[in-house]
């Protein structure tokens, strides 16, 4: 079975700092993807990235980073600077290649950004 | 079209009534995802399609809920004799493949009354 933990349920962080959203997944399969989503106040889950379990290279778009490590079954997202439009809650989610493309999902943690 | 349009955005309705919810996928892609949010479940999967097909269904809670696909593009969820722990946001979303990246409609927020 596969399961997707996030630990932190809430982060409160003031505008320009930066924040680690931590990501752990579990899986047996070694053909997988894994997917971080932001989800604003309105509502709609917005797609930020998909990553392949043979990729470990980190990535870095703006102000978002990403740190895949397969030792630690983590992929962790970063927000440098972070913003008060960043105030949302973000998922990390898991799909492994058999299986069709469904998300398996963490629980979220939402990120609140003040300034 | 130009994203994933769910309808209707709300949705209230007497327990015991059937409910259908519709979902327009991005043009062109194959893929199709049923998801339910609720405070106390958080994002749970429902069912899927490629094309017109729903390999895995393993998701439904139960045999009231059911869903099609025709013509490889609108899909709809239908809910027979709605009760109170049917209310959550059902989210659709649609990839162009399976295990390439799924884009999300606004949901569909029920409140069974």
């Amino acid at each position: 079975a596969q399961k997707v933990t996030q630990a932190q349920t809430e982060i409160s962080v003031v505008e320009k700092e930066d924040v680690t959203l931590d990501c752990v997944y579990e899986t047996r399969d070694t053909t997988y993807y894994l997917f971080w989503y932001k989800q604003p106040p309105s509502g709609e889950l917005v797609f930020l990235i998909r990553r392949n379990s043979f990729d470990e290279q980190n990535e870095i778009s703006g102000r978002y980073s990403w740190n895949f490590q397969k030792s630690t079954s983590s992929f962790n997202f970063t927000i440098t600077a972070s913003q008060v439009v960043d105030s949302a809650v973000y998922f990390c989610a898991l799909t492994v290649y058999n299986q069709g493309g469904k998300l398996i999902f963490g629980q979220g943690t939402e990120l609140s950004v003040k300034p | 079209g130009a994203g994933v349009s769910q309808s209707p955005s709300n949705k209230v309705t007497e327990k015991g009534k059937d409910v259908e919810l519709r979902c327009d996928p991005i043009s062109g892609h194959t893929a199709l995802y049923w998801y339910r949010q609720s405070l106390g479940q958080g994002l749970e999967f429902l069912i899927y399609f490629q094309g017109n097909s729903a390999p895995d269904k393993s998701g439904l809670p139960s045999d009231r809920f059911s869903a099609e696909r025709t013509g490889g593009s609108v899909s709809t969820l239908t809910i027979q004799r709605t009760q109170q722990e049917d209310s959550a946001v059902y989210l659709c979303a649609s990839s162009l493949r399976i295990n390439t990246e799924a884009f999300f409609g606004q949901g569909t927020r029920l409140t069974v009354v």
